[in-house]
Formats: C-alpha cells, structure tokens, sequence
C-alpha cells in the first residue's frame, strides 16, 4: 500500500513556507524524498533513516517521526525553482513504494 | 559520470504490439528498478534487477517482464500491448538493492493507440 501525501498540491508565492506531510499504515525504517519538474525525471532530495535526525538540504529540511510512521518535508523561504511534484518513498521489502505525490506551484 | 540513459525517448505502438526498452544504469550500478508513471496512479514499482536477477516485482501483469545484462544494462518489455500500457517508464539505478538512493533516467514515453 502506498504511502500518502497531503496536500495534493500546494501554491505558493515566492518567499513563503510549505510543509507537505507522507503518512504510511505500515511501520517506517526509511524515507526518501524525490521533486520531479515538469517533463523530467524524479531528483533525490534526501533520505531519512529510522532513528536519525532531521536532515536539511539548503532550505529543505524534513522529519521523520517513527512513532506516527510520518515524515514531513519542510519548504523555507520558497523560490521558484521549488516548483514540482515532491514524492515521499518508503522502503517495503528491499524496495521503495513512492507516495501519491504533492504538486507546489511557486509564483513571483 | 554519466547520469542513467534510457533509449528511446519516445515510442508509438499500436494495440496488440509488443515493446523492449532499454535503460543503461550508471557505471557502477548493480541494481535497476523499473517504474510506470501515469497522471492517475502516479509511481508505479514494476521490478528491480541487481546482478543479472530479479529481486523484487511489482504487481504487474506478466505481459510485463526484463532482464539484466552482466554489464547491469537492463530492458523491459511489454507483450500485447494495450491501450492502459501508455505511461512514462522509468528506470532508476542505485549502487545495490535496498535503501539506496535512486538515480532517475529521463524515462521512455510510450504511447499505445
């Protein structure tokens, strides 16, 4: 079962913050966050291991709460180069099952 | 190094047809996945290869199949094409199976008319 994201989409003006959450039924050892741009293939962001800590990537940070199987990724100060359709992956046996994705649309 | 290629970029097929498509992990890369992407169901996991076998599948019909070469280049082919089977695939190669980062090529767009 995939892992689900909220919201489905998100729009933002330049400079303000998002937060886009991925909630699994099943427990969580890891998850991997992914952007796709329009037309192109899916980027690693990041990924967040069971026990580790909050990672940040520029001014994209995430958290992992093992206890709620959710992790959110945290969207600071937007810019347009935010824009795209963010997938959460969670690992279930030794592959990764992405998450119904969220599209952000930054405008200036 | 090279990022992951996939050939081709764009393909039409018709109905009942069959399609091989081929993605060349980057160098070092022992595992590739395959996924469908479709405007409704989003990512899909097809199947993963890692030194020349198949680790994983995804719930696919078995007109979905592929294979891995000893230099882990990969091809997926789809038997009795239909019209559902229109998507983007993509392959991603990582440095082993398991929890590892996965590098997207830019996909194969196949249209089924």
């Amino acid at each position: 079962q995939q892992p689900v994201q909220s919201p489905q989409a998100v729009i933002l003006r330049e400079g303000e913050d998002a937060v886009i959450n991925c909630s699994s039924s099943k427990a969580l050892y890891s998850v991997h966050w992914y952007r796709q741009k329009h037309g192109e293939a899916p980027v690693f962001l990041m990924i967040l291991l069971k026990g580790g800590e909050q990672k940040g990537h520029d001014k994209i940070s995430a958290s992992f709460n093992e206890k709620k199987q959710q992790s959110s990724l945290y969207l600071t100060a937007s810019q347009l180069s935010y824009s795209g359709t963010y997938f959460c992956g969670t690992e279930r046996r030794d592959r990764l099952i992405f998450g119904t994705g969220t599209r952000l649309q930054v405008f200036p | 190094k090279a990022g992951v290629t996939q050939t081709p970029r764009y393909l039409i097929k018709t109905r009942g047809q069959q399609v091989t498509l081929s993605c060349s992990p980057i160098s070092g890369h022992r595992s590739v996945s395959w996924y469908q992407q479709t405007p409704g169901q989003g990512l899909q996991f097809l199947f993963e290869y890692f030194s020349e076998t198949q680790r994983n599948k995804g719930n696919f019909p078995g007109r979905f199949s592929g294979r891995q070469f000893s230099n882990s280049r990969s091809e997926m082919n789809v038997s009795t094409l239909e019209l559902g089977d229109s998507a983007l695939y993509l392959c991603a190669s990582s440095s082993s199976a398991g929890d590892e980062t996965q590098y997207f090529g830019p996909g194969t767009r196949l249209l089924v008319l």
